[in-house]
């Protein structure tokens, strides 16, 4: 199953609201996860099942879909949301992961 | 607390062999299935290896038949031994735990770098 990520980079400003949409070759039902990643580190798990956030994860974080769509909203961008987000999913242990979407300061 | 500690990256000339471990803690390692994600130098997170808790393992193609993933519950390791090195598989290694209620990977370790170079 490959998961297509778009944009794969995006200039926005802090307070505005961002999408992040990732496509699945094939339908996944809701198992699609998201995660951020900052240079140097591990990536973290935001959101999982498409849309259940992480305890801890910001409110300003969202997701949805299922099938084959599916959607990563940052409602009001803040300083410490700038970082390269990926989708994934897993199926019968086989991991695949979006290209990546990196999201800069405007 | 779940940690996840990998060790044993490095420099290896191409054609050569590293094995990679990640020491685990703060949960109960048996029950969960593991993997091996990497990342290369500036590009995007590739999934390498899994192996369930019942000990089925799973390869990606680029690594099928020249790595192999292994663990002993015993004593809450992750290895990956990885043989016949090529310069593309320079990359950060990370171990990461498996969700299977949710198909996702809630835990990380930091990572090792693996370079392969002459």
């Amino acid at each position: 199953i490959q998961l297509t990520q778009s944009p794969s980079s995006l200039s926005a400003s802090v307070g505005d609201r961002v999408t992040i949409t990732c496509r699945a070759s094939q339908g996944i039902s809701s198992y699609l996860a998201w995660y951020q990643q900052k240079p140097g580190k591990a990536p973290k798990l935001l959101i999982y099942t498409a849309s259940t956030l992480l305890s801890g994860v910001p409110s300003r974080f969202s997701g949805s879909g299922s099938g084959t769509d599916f959607t990563l909203t940052i409602s009001s961008l803040q300083p410490e949301d700038f970082a390269t987000y990926y989708c994934q999913q897993l199926s019968s242990f086989l991991i695949t992961f979006g290209q990546g979407t990196r999201l800069d300061i405007k | 607390e779940v940690q996840l500690l990998e060790s044993g990256g490095g420099l290896v000339q191409p054609g050569g062999s590293l094995r990679v471990s990640c020491a685990a803690s703060g949960f109960s390692f048996s029950t969960y299935a593991m993997s091996w994600v990497r990342q290369a130098p500036g590009k995007g997170l590739e999934w390498v290896s899994s192996m369930s808790s019942g000990g089925n393992t799973y390869y990606a193609d680029s690594v099928k038949g020249r790595f192999t993933i292994s663990r002993d519950n015993s004593k809450n390791t992750l290895w990956l031994q990885m043989n016949s090195l090529r310069v593309e598989d320079t990359a950060v290694y990370y171990c990461a735990k498996i969700s299977s209620s949710t198909n996702s990977l809630p835990s990380w370790g930091q990572g090792t770098l693996v370079t392969v170079s002459s």
